[in-house]
């Protein structure tokens, strides 16, 4: 299995707080990911890096912010947490492209469940 | 835009069948496709990924074809466990190096002893 872990796993919290989520990798891998986890929505990407302090908006950014300060580590922010950011996060990480590109595999961590009351 | 979709939403099978799970999208111009599983409460685990040049994968009884041009993929499981009871996940990379994933949302499967 992939080295990632995901801190916390479980976390309630209230309306307008700030929340960090943070992603922890052991491959040295290049690229990282957030995804959210919504029933009828599947999986959906929130922002992604592609390298140290290189970040990019997914499909669903608003109300979030991510950081990259090292290859190991990417935080996931919510500013002011809202009771739709209710949710299952992901993070994955995927291997640089080399020649060819390579496979391109993602991999992915066990999941923070954040519930905003 | 990219739409990946899934069909059934949910199946229900005796063990020891052999069972196709369907996996459609709307954008033939994919990098690659990726099949994972996802256990209840857990994270996904990765499966097969199948490269746009290619046809088919094989893990195991697990089997993934890609025809890019009609926009499908289908997952084959042979001779079903109860061990296999799960959701399983495509995802459609559409975007290249930067591995960008639009996932369908699942077939929820269920191998009854």
């Amino acid at each position: 299995d992939a080295g990632i872990t995901q801190s916390p796993r479980h976390k309630v919290t209230e309306t307008g707080t700030p929340v960090t989520l943070r992603c922890h990798q052991t491959e040295n891998h290049r690229y990282m990911y957030w995804y959210r986890q919504d029933p009828g929505h599947g999986l959906r990407l929130i922002h992604y890096s592609y390298g140290v302090k290189d970040t990019d908006k997914g499909e669903v950014s608003d109300g979030y912010s991510v950081s990259r300060s090292k290859t190991e580590d990417f935080l996931l922010t919510l500013e002011s947490a809202t009771s739709s950011q209710t949710s299952v996060y992901f993070c994955a990480i995927s291997e640089r492209p080399g020649q060819g590109m390579g496979r391109l595999e993602q991999y992915f961590g066990p999941g923070t469940r954040l519930t905003v009351t | 835009k990219q739409e990946v979709t899934q069909i059934p939403a949910a199946l229900s099978v005796p063990e020891g069948e052999n069972l196709v799970l369907n996996c459609s999208f709307t954008d033939s111009a994919i990098y690659n496709l990726q099949w994972f599983r996802q256990d209840p409460g857990k994270g996904l685990t990765s499966l097969l990924l199948i490269q746009s040049s290619q046809r088919e994968q094989t893990s195991g009884r697990l089997n993934a074809s890609l025809d890019k041009s009609s926009g499908r993929s289908t997952l084959y499981i042979a001779a079903s466990q109860p061990g296999d009871s799960a959701t399983y996940l495509c995802a459609v990379n559409s975007g290249g190096a930067t591995n960008k994933l639009i996932f369908g949302t699942g077939t929820l499967l269920a191998v009854q002893p």
